[in-house]
C-alpha cells in the first residue's frame, strides 16, 4: 500500500518563526489532507490538497503530485500552533486510509 | 455547522465489560471510518463503511470488536469483552466515498479499561 513519510518528526520553534513540514508519499494519489491535532486531542482539518497550493491565514500548503510530496508552511508561528501535524491519504485507490507518523511541533513563547 | 458527533466523549470501564461507541456522520457523507489512536501505534484504521456496507475491517480484532451502521446517521463500534489493552482514543470520521473533499473527524471517545 501507499507509504506516507513525514519530516521532521519533531520541531521546536520560537514564537514568530517560520517552518516547513514535509510529506512524501510512495505512489500517485488523488486525495491528500493535512490535519492538526491540538494538545486536547482534536483532529482539525487544515487542508484538503491533492494538488496545487492553498492558503489559509498564516498556513499554506503545496502538493506536487507528480513528484509525490506535499509541504505545509507555517509562518509567524504562535504557541497555539503547537501539536502534531499529520499528512494523510484519506482514501487510496485500494480503499485504504494511510496516515503519516506526524510532526510534533512545539512553539515556545 | 456540520460536524461528526461521537458519544461518549469519555468512558471508564472494567475489564470484561461491553463498551459501545456511537458516531453520527456529517449529513450527506456516505463513508464512515473508525480509527484508534494510542501513543504506541499512532492512528490505526479499524474499519470503514461506504453506503452503510462494511468495506474493510481488517484492522479490527474480530474476536472482540464489531462495527455496524444501523442507518445512515449512526455508526457503532462495540467491544465485548473489553480489555485494558483496548484503552485508547477512538475516532470516527466521515467523508464522501471518492475521498474527494477529505475526511472530517469527530472529537473522539477516550476509553479507559481498568
Amino acid at each position: 500500500g501507499i507509504q506516507v513519510e513525514q519530516s521532521p518528526p519533531d520541531l521546536i520553534l520560537q514564537e514568530g518563526a517560520n517552518s516547513t513540514l514535509r510529506c512524501n508519499f510512495s505512489d500517485s494519489v488523488n486525495n491528500l489532507q493535512w490535519f492538526h491535532q491540538n494538545p486536547w486531542g482534536q483532529l482539525i482539518n487544515l487542508f484538503y490538497i491533492p494538488s496545487g497550493t492553498k492558503q489559509n491565514g498564516r498556513l499554506s500548503a503545496t502538493t506536487v503530485a507528480t513528484e509525490r510530496y506535499s509541504l505545509l508552511y507555517i509562518s509567524s508561528s504562535q504557541t497555539t500552533d503547537s501539536g502534531v501535524y499529520f499528512c494523510a491519504v484519506p482514501l487510496t485507490n485500494a480503499g485504504k486510509s494511510t496516515f503519516g507518523d506526524g510532526t510534533t511541533l512545539t512553539v515556545k513563547p | 455547522d456540520a460536524r461528526v458527533t461521537q458519544t461518549p466523549r469519555h468512558k471508564v470501564t472494567e475489564m470484561g465489560q461491553e463498551v459501545t461507541m456511537r458516531c453520527q456522520p456529517i449529513l450527506g457523507h456516505n463513508t464512515v471510518f473508525w480509527y484508534r489512536q494510542t501513543m504506541m501505534q499512532g492512528l490505526e484504521l479499524l474499519a470503514y463503511f461506504r453506503n452503510r456496507a462494511p468495506l474493510d475491517d481488517s484492522g479490527m480484532p474480530k474476536d472482540r470488536f464489531s462495527a455496524e451502521m444501523p442507518d445512515a446517521t449512526l455508526a457503532t463500534l462495540k467491544i465485548q469483552p473489553s480489555e485494558p489493552r483496548d484503552s485508547a482514543v477512538y475516532f470516527c470520521a466521515s467523508g464522501l466515498g471518492t475521498g474527494l473533499g477529505g475526511l472530517f473527524f469527530g472529537e473522539g471517545s477516550r476509553l479507559t479499561v481498568l
